[in-house]
C-alpha cells in the first residue's frame, strides 16, 4: 500500500536523451509536487500542482516538463537531458493549500537519474 | 531560492547520547515540520507543529515552534543507531495560494553504536 509511488526507482541514459518519471498518489490529495536533490542533499521544489493546474514554477529549464493527468498522478519529462540534470528526483503530495494543518507533504522513494 | 539555516550540518555522536538541531530564519513562519531521511529513500515526515510556541513530542523526539516564529528546535534523546539519517525543518508562510516549504539544508546524523 504505498501512498506516493515513482517509477523507475533508477534511471541512467544518455546526455541529449529524453526520458519521463512518473508518480501516482493514492491518498486522495489535491496537491502533488516535484523536488530536485542535489549531491549535497538540498531539496530544491520545481513544480506543484494542486487539482491538475500548475500553481508553482520554479526558476526550472523549460526542458522539464511536468504534466498532471488527473489529480493522482504527476509525471516528470525531460528533453535533451544534460549532465547536471543527475540528481535524485522526488515527487511528493499534499492534501491541500489550507492553513492550519494539511500542509504536511508526504514523499515518494525517489528516482535517481544518472545522465551519463 | 530561499532556505532556512539550519545547523549542525553534521554531528557524530555516540548511542545514548541526546542531540539538538535548529532552524532560524528571518521570516515568519505559520507552520514549522521535521522531516528525516534514510539512506536511498524520501523524506518522512516527524513532527509538524503549528501554533508559535508549541511544544510536540513524537517518542524519543521533541521539537517546538519558537515563540518568534522564525525558528523551531529539534530534540533526539537517549539516540539509537537507526537515528541515522539526514534530518531536515521546513517552514511553511502564507505566501500567496501557493504555500511552498522553504526548506533547510539538513543536519546529517551519524551514531556510533
Amino acid at each position: 500500500d504505498t501512498a506516493v509511488s515513482q517509477t523507475p526507482k533508477y534511471l541512467v541514459t544518455q546526455m541529449g536523451n529524453d526520458k519521463s518519471i512518473k508518480c501516482e498518489q493514492n491518498l486522495g490529495h489535491d496537491t502533488m509536487y516535484w523536488y530536485k536533490q542535489d549531491s549535497k542533499k538540498f531539496l530544491k521544489i520545481m513544480f506543484s500542482y494542486n487539482n491538475k493546474e500548475l500553481i508553482i514554477n520554479e526558476t526550472v529549464p523549460n526542458r522539464f516538463s511536468p504534466k498532471s493527468p488527473d489529480k493522482a498522478h504527476l509525471n516528470l519529462h525531460i528533453n535533451s537531458l544534460e549532465l547536471g540534470d543527475s540528481a535524485v528526483y522526488f515527487c511528493a503530495s499534499s492534501q491541500g493549500l489550507a492553513g492550519g494543518g494539511g500542509n504536511e507533504q508526504f514523499f515518494g522513494p525517489g528516482t535517481r537519474l544518472t545522465v551519463l | 531560492g530561499q532556505q532556512l539555516n539550519q545547523s549542525p550540518q553534521s554531528m557524530f555522536i555516540q548511542e545514548g547520547e541526546d542531540v539538538s538541531m535548529n532552524c532560524t530564519s528571518s521570516s515568519i513562519f505559520n507552520t514549522w515540520l521535521w522531516y528525516k531521511q534514510d539512506p536511498g529513500e524520501g523524506p518522512v515526515l516527524l513532527i509538524a507543529l503549528y501554533k508559535a510556541g508549541e511544544l510536540t513530542s513524537n517518542g524519543r523526539l521533541t521539537a517546538q515552534f519558537g515563540i518568534t516564529r522564525k525558528d523551531s528546535f529539534l530534540n533526539i534523546s537517549a539516540s539509537i543507531p537507526s537515528d541515522v539519517g539526514i534530518y531536515f525543518c521546513a517552514g511553511q508562510m502564507r505566501a500567496g495560494n501557493n504555500r511552498k516549504l522553504i526548506w533547510g539544508l539538513g543536519t546529517s546524523l551519524a551514531v556510533n553504536p
